[in-house]
C-alpha cells in the first residue's frame, strides 16, 4: 500500500522568495511522480511529472526526484501571489495507472 | 474543450438518504477515475475505469458505495444510506489513454461537495 507523505502542511512565503516543497513515498516500485495544484474551490491541476533521477525545470519550477532516498519535490523560484495554493504530488505505481496523492501542502505568498 | 463535468456541484442530503454523483469526461478519454477529498485524509483514490469497464475499485468502501460507467460520455457514483462520514468532495477525473503513453496527466473535475446531515 503506497504512503504518500507532503511537508510542510502549510507555508508563507514573501513574494519573490524561492520555495521548496517536499514529497516521501513508500513503494520503491513507484515509476512516475507528478505535482498538481489546486487553486481554491478550483480543480486540481497537473503542473509536472518526473521519471527519472535528477531534475526537470519547466519555467519558475523544477522538480527533483531521488528514488533512492524515496523522495522528490518541487521548487518555485520567484513565488508570485498567484502561486498560492494547495500543492498535491502524486505517485504513479507500478501498474500504470494509479496515482497515490499526498494530503498537500498550502501555500501562501504574501505580496 | 468544457473539460470534466461534474453535476451537482453541491448536494445536502439527509443521513440515510441515497446520493448520486455524475461526470461527464473529456471527450475523447478512456481513462476514468473517481477521487475523494477531505482535510484530513486529502485525495483518497476510490475507482477506474478504462474503456467504460470497471479496472480498480480498491478504494470503494465495499457496501454502500457504487460506481458505473454506462456509456463513454459519463459516470455516475452512488452513495446509498449515505452517513455524517461521507462528507467530502468527490472528483472524477479522466485522461487519455494512448498506446505506449504510461504517464498521462489526470484532468480533473471541479467536484460535487457532499453534505450529510
Amino acid at each position: 500500500q503506497q504512503n504518500v507523505q507532503q511537508s510542510p502542511e502549510s507555508l508563507i512565503v514573501p513574494e519573490g522568495a524561492r520555495t521548496s516543497l517536499n514529497c516521501t513515498f513508500s513503494d520503491s516500485a513507484s515509476q512516475y511522480f507528478w505535482w498538481y495544484r489546486q487553486h481554491s474551490g478550483k480543480a486540481p491541476k497537473a503542473l509536472m511529472s518526473i521519471f527519472s533521477n535528477g531534475e526537470k525545470e519547466e519555467g519558475r519550477f523544477t522538480i527533483h526526484l531521488n528514488k533512492a532516498s524515496l523522495h522528490f519535490s518541487l521548487h518555485i523560484r520567484d513565488s508570485q501571489p498567484s502561486d498560492s495554493a494547495l500543492y498535491l504530488c502524486a505517485v504513479r505505481d507500478g501498474m500504470g495507472y494509479k496515482l497515490t496523492f499526498g494530503t498537500g501542502t498550502s501555500l501562501l505568498v504574501d505580496p | 474543450n468544457a473539460g470534466v463535468i461534474q453535476t451537482p456541484r453541491h448536494k445536502v442530503t439527509g443521513k440515510g438518504q441515497e446520493a448520486t454523483l455524475w461526470c461527464e469526461p473529456i471527450s475523447g478519454h478512456s481513462a476514468v477515475f473517481w477521487y475523494r477529498q477531505t482535510i484530513v485524509q486529502g485525495l483518497e483514490f476510490l475507482t477506474y475505469f478504462r474503456n467504460q469497464a470497471p479496472i480498480d475499485d480498491s478504494g470503494m468502501p465495499k457496501e454502500r458505495f457504487s460506481a458505473q460507467m454506462p456509456n463513454q460520455s459519463h459516470s455516475t457514483l452512488k452513495i446509498q444510506s449515505t452517513q455524517p462520514q461521507d462528507s467530502a468532495v468527490y472528483l472524477c477525473a479522466s485522461s487519455l489513454d494512448r498506446q505506449g503513453v504510461s504517464n498521462e496527466r489526470l484532468f480533473f473535475g471541479h467536484g460535487t461537495k457532499l453534505s450529510v446531515l
